[in-house]
């Protein structure tokens, strides 16, 4: 069982938007601006997507957005396209030295 | 370009033990906060452990006691010796470089993985 709640699947068309949501507590998610998404095609390690709630580290499109509200943080994925179905995990700082917290993952699905 | 590439995963049975290794390019791993995170399909993403470049350690309570993570300085080569092992340490091991802003702050993400090492506790 995993620390963070996502949602087990989401889907969009091409060029639509999908917003994934990422529900914590206030130890983790509502009490720091460190949540990270991180992207991962089947077979491949992670990638670092968004930092900080809504930084995107060099290279990754401008489609994908995050924000966050109170014990909540979403990742937005605008312009859906093929190469978005993927699976994307959040993550949040939850205290003490670097203890991080991820979310169970949510397998998207470009119809 | 960083690469990190990991080995000594397999096949344990419980209470037995392996040595992960995780051999760096791109990057001196001793200047970087380096930490190990599995992931198995039934707990998802797991931070596992994390050393400093000051080489402070940290482990999860889940690993606390039992792993301990480790680095060589002239291999540039991170490690994570993991003793009395369990069903629920079955997971696909990655070695990950933790992220540092402009001051030099370590920051909560981590911004390169190795493809990883599998690690399967079974009778």
């Amino acid at each position: 069982q995993s620390a963070l709640t996502q949602p087990p699947s989401a889907s969009g068309s091409p060029g639509q938007s999908v917003t994934i949501s990422c529900t914590g507590t206030s130890s983790d998610v509502g009490g720091y601006n460190y949540v990270s998404w991180y992207q991962q095609h089947p077979g491949k390690a992670p990638k670092l997507l968004i930092y900080e709630v809504y930084y995107r580290p060099s290279g990754v499109p401008d489609r994908f957005s995050g924000s966050k509200s109170g014990n909540t943080a979403s990742l937005t994925v605008s312009g859906l396209q093929a190469e978005d179905e993927a699976d994307y995990y959040c993550s949040s700082y939850a205290g003490h030295y670097i203890r991080v917290v991820f979310g169970g993952g949510t397998k998207l699905t470009v119809l | 370009d960083v690469q990190l590439v990991e080995s000594g995963g397999g096949l344990v049975q419980p209470g037995g033990s392996l040595r992960l290794s995780c051999a760096a390019s791109g990057l001196t791993v001793s200047s970087n906060y380096m930490s190990w995170v599995r992931q198995s399909p039934v707990k998802g993403l797991e931070w596992v452990s994390v050393i400093y470049a000051g080489g402070s350690t940290y482990h999860a309570d889940s690993v606390k006691g039992r792993f301990t993570i480790s680095r060589d300085i002239s291999k540039n080569t991170l490690f994570l010796q993991m003793n009395s092992l369990t069903a629920e340490d079955t997971a696909l091991y990655y070695c990950v470089r933790g992220s540092v802003d402009t001051e030099g702050r370590t920051m909560p993400h981590f911004d390169s993985w190795g493809q990883g090492t599998l690690v399967t506790v079974s009778s």
